[in-house]
């Protein structure tokens, strides 16, 4: 069974510093990876997504995460964290769809990880 | 549509009552993902929709929890005899034509419907 893991639910850093959200994933092939941001009183807003060839994917809002097989991580960074950035973000796994039958794949999500950003 | 619609927004209801909650996924999208996210919860996966395949039932909770897609649109998550418990925000999601390369598996969510069972 897939699976996410994010080990940190709340995290608070101060404005300008560095952030690293991290995600643990299990998938019993090769996984699709994918990040997700909520804002309060906000839907889901997708951040970047990893499918394959290059480890480091950029997303939007100068957000970027690095793929390890290794270690079945997909960890989000951010070389300077703004306030606006505080949210929850929320790391999800899914998988190649079964083209042949016309089935697919959920995404599974981990609990996430509350971000709070001192100013 | 421009996005995915849920309606809606908020719901308050009586213990014990039937509900429906409805969403409208981008116009095209073959996916359609039902999840529930609970204060302090993450997102529980509810039920999965995908072309004209049987759909992935295995998140609902219990069998008071429903789901159908009429015309490969529509979707209406109905939850009978509702419970306390049941009380959380029932999100939406669409995503494109799965086979048809990387670029689609993108789910795009809904604001979701805050249910409040009292």
């Amino acid at each position: 069974a897939q699976s996410v893991t994010q080990p940190d639910i709340h995290i608070t850093v101060s404005e300008g510093a560095s952030l690293e959200l991290r995600c643990n994933y299990s998938y019993g092939a090769t996984p699709y990876l994918f990040w997700y941001v909520q804002s309060p009183g906000q839907g889901l807003q997708l951040l970047l997504k990893y499918f394959s060839g290059d480890t480091l994917v950029q997303g939007i809002k100068g957000f970027e995460a690095e793929f390890k097989r290794s270690q079945s991580s997909f960890n989000l960074r951010k070389p300077s964290v703004h306030w606006s950035d505080a949210a929850e973000y929320f790391c999800a796994v899914g998988g190649r769809p079964y083209i042949l039958t016309g089935g697919g794949n959920k995404l599974t999500f981990g609990t996430g990880t509350q971000l709070k950003v001192e100013l | 549509g421009a996005g995915v619609s849920q309606s809606p927004s908020n719901k308050v209801t009586e213990k014990g009552k039937d509900v429906e909650l409805r969403c409208d996924p981008i116009s095209g999208h073959t996916a359609l993902y039902w999840y529930r996210q609970s204060l302090g919860q993450g997102l529980e996966f509810l039920i999965y929709f995908q072309g004209n395949s049987a759909p992935d039932k295995s998140g609902l909770p219990s069998d008071r929890f429903s789901a159908e897609r009429t015309g490969g649109s529509v979707s209406t998550l109905t939850i009978q005899r509702t419970q306390q418990e049941d009380s959380a925000v029932y999100l939406c999601a669409s995503s494109p034509l799965w086979g048809a390369g990387p670029s689609t598996t993108e789910a795009f969510f809904g604001q979701g419907t805050r249910l409040t069972v009292v």
